[in-house]
């Protein structure tokens, strides 16, 4: 079964600096990853996916994520942190080997950018 | 483009008492999804559509919880008898489903945030 895990509840960074967004999943074939971040009060709005090719994927707002196939992980970045990137981020995964339709979201994680 | 419209914003009602949730998604769109999302966690698939026909329904509480899209367009989702642990938002999303077995991402409302007194 597909699963997926943000290890951590918050990030704290200062403004200015690098922010990184841990993601790690488990599928049983190929896996389709994507970042979402929701504002309060709001949905969730796509920011980037990974299907197939370059394992470094650009997004939104400045955003890009690293595929990497050997530890499972799907980590968000941001070279440069604001502090109106403090919102709640999800990775989502989906299995592509079962031929299923779901979409699982993790817990999420946020982000406090400090000026 | 118009984005996925949700409504009502905000339902208080009492527990044993229904209640009904509409989705209009983004025109074109095939796949509508509708996700439970608690407080402090993600957001977890109630149902998903594909046109009109249900696609996967593996976590919808049947007995309480019924979903309908009729014409393939416009969804509502309902809860009767309401309980306490059914306080969310309940999300409503679209999607362009598959291109090229490539999964399209999905677009999401901004939901309706449902409190049980």
């Amino acid at each position: 079964a597909q699963s997926v895990a943000q290890p951590e509840d918050q990030v704290n960074v200062a403004e200015g600096n690098p922010l990184t967004v841990k993601c790690t999943y488990s599928v049983s074939g190929n896996p389709y990853l994507f970042w979402y971040v929701q504002y309060p009060n709001r949905g969730l709005q796509f920011l980037l996916k990974y299907i197939t090719g370059d394992n470094l994927v650009k997004g939104s707002y400045g955003f890009e994520a690293e595929f990497n196939k050997s530890q499972t992980s799907f980590h968000l970045k941001k070279p440069s942190a604001l502090v109106s990137d403090s919102a709640l981020y999800f990775c989502a995964v989906r299995d592509g080997a079962t031929g299923g339709f779901k979409t699982i979201f993790g817990a999420g994680t946020r982000p406090f950018v400090k000026a | 483009e118009a984005g996925v419209a949700q409504s009502p914003r905000y339902k208080i009602i009492e527990k044993r008492q229904s209640v009904a949730f509409w989705c209009n998604p983004i025109s074109g769109h095939a796949t509508l999804y509708w996700y439970q999302q608690i407080l402090g966690q993600g957001p977890k698939l109630l149902i998903q559509f594909q046109n009109n026909g249900v696609v996967d329904d593996s976590q919808l509480p049947k007995d309480r919880f019924s979903a309908e899209r009729l014409k393939g367009v416009d969804s509502t989702l309902k809860i009767q008898p309401a309980k306490l642990e059914d306080s969310a938002v309940y999300l409503c999303a679209s999607s362009l489903g598959s291109r090229g077995g490539s999964p399209q991402p999905q677009h999401f409302g901004d939901g309706t945030r449902l409190s049980i007194l």
